[in-house]
């Protein structure tokens, strides 16, 4: 079954990069996701990786795919106080549902 | 609109009763996705509309649960007898291109129900 696994805290000093990992297992999906959840906010889509890349960077994000080992990473580099916040990783069925990893809590300290 | 909106921001019931929740898409988005968090998990899909038309509702965890899109625009969540385990707070997103895995989900800020 489908099936997505992150870790669920990191804590890092702000301007430091930050790492956040996750494991999937439907091979069949086409498209990676991660989104960012601030309190009382909804879902930001931040970046996505089409399941053919290896890696995508978006200003200071860095997506790596590892397809083989079905691993997906979320680097965020000079991370700042406005990063706090919950992570998802997210994969998508092939009837484009999401399934949503249980989120990684994310501790910028100044 | 400008985004998804969703209505009411909170909702405390009792056990037993009824609750509807409203989802309003981003305008001109035909596909309209439902999702319940509960507290320290990430979202759980429960419904995806294509149109006016439930498209995939294999999420939905029993027959309390229901949701209806008449006018491939705005829909409901509706929710019978009401139990305790159905407190989480209840998300929507809409897509512009009618679904599939390459359209863009964008998600409401939810509504939180609770149920006594």
């Amino acid at each position: 079954g489908e099936d997505v696994e992150q870790s669920l805290f990191l804590s890092v000093r702000e301007g430091d990069s930050s790492v956040i990992n996750c494991t999937y297992t439907d091979s069949s999906s086409t498209y990676l996701y991660w989104y960012k959840q601030e309190p009382g906010a909804g879902l930001q889509l931040l970046t996505y990786i089409f399941s053919n890349m290896d890696m995508k960077q978006d200003q200071r994000l860095t997506v790596l795919l590892n397809k083989k080992d079905k691993h997906l990473s979320l680097r965020i580099a000079d991370t700042q106080t406005g990063d706090s916040a919950i992570y998802f990783c997210a994969e998508s069925s092939r009837t484009g549902k999401l399934i949503f990893g249980q989120g990684t809590t994310l501790q910028v300290k100044p | 609109g400008a985004g998804v909106s969703q209505t009411p921001s909170n909702k405390v019931t009792e056990k037993g009763k009824y609750v509807e929740l409203r989802c309003d898409p981003i305008s001109g988005h035909t596909a309209l996705y439902w999702y319940r968090q509960s507290l320290g998990q990430g979202p759980e899909f429960l419904i995806y509309f294509q149109g006016t038309g439930a498209a995939d509702d294999s999420g939905l965890p029993n027959d309390r649960f229901f949701a209806v899109r008449p006018e491939g625009s705005v829909s409901t969540l509706k929710i019978q007898r009401t139990e305790r385990g159905d407190s989480a707070v209840y998300l929507c997103a809409s897509s512009a291109n009618g679904g599939g895995v390459t359209d863009t989900q964008y998600f409401g800020p939810g509504t939180r129900l609770t149920v006594l």
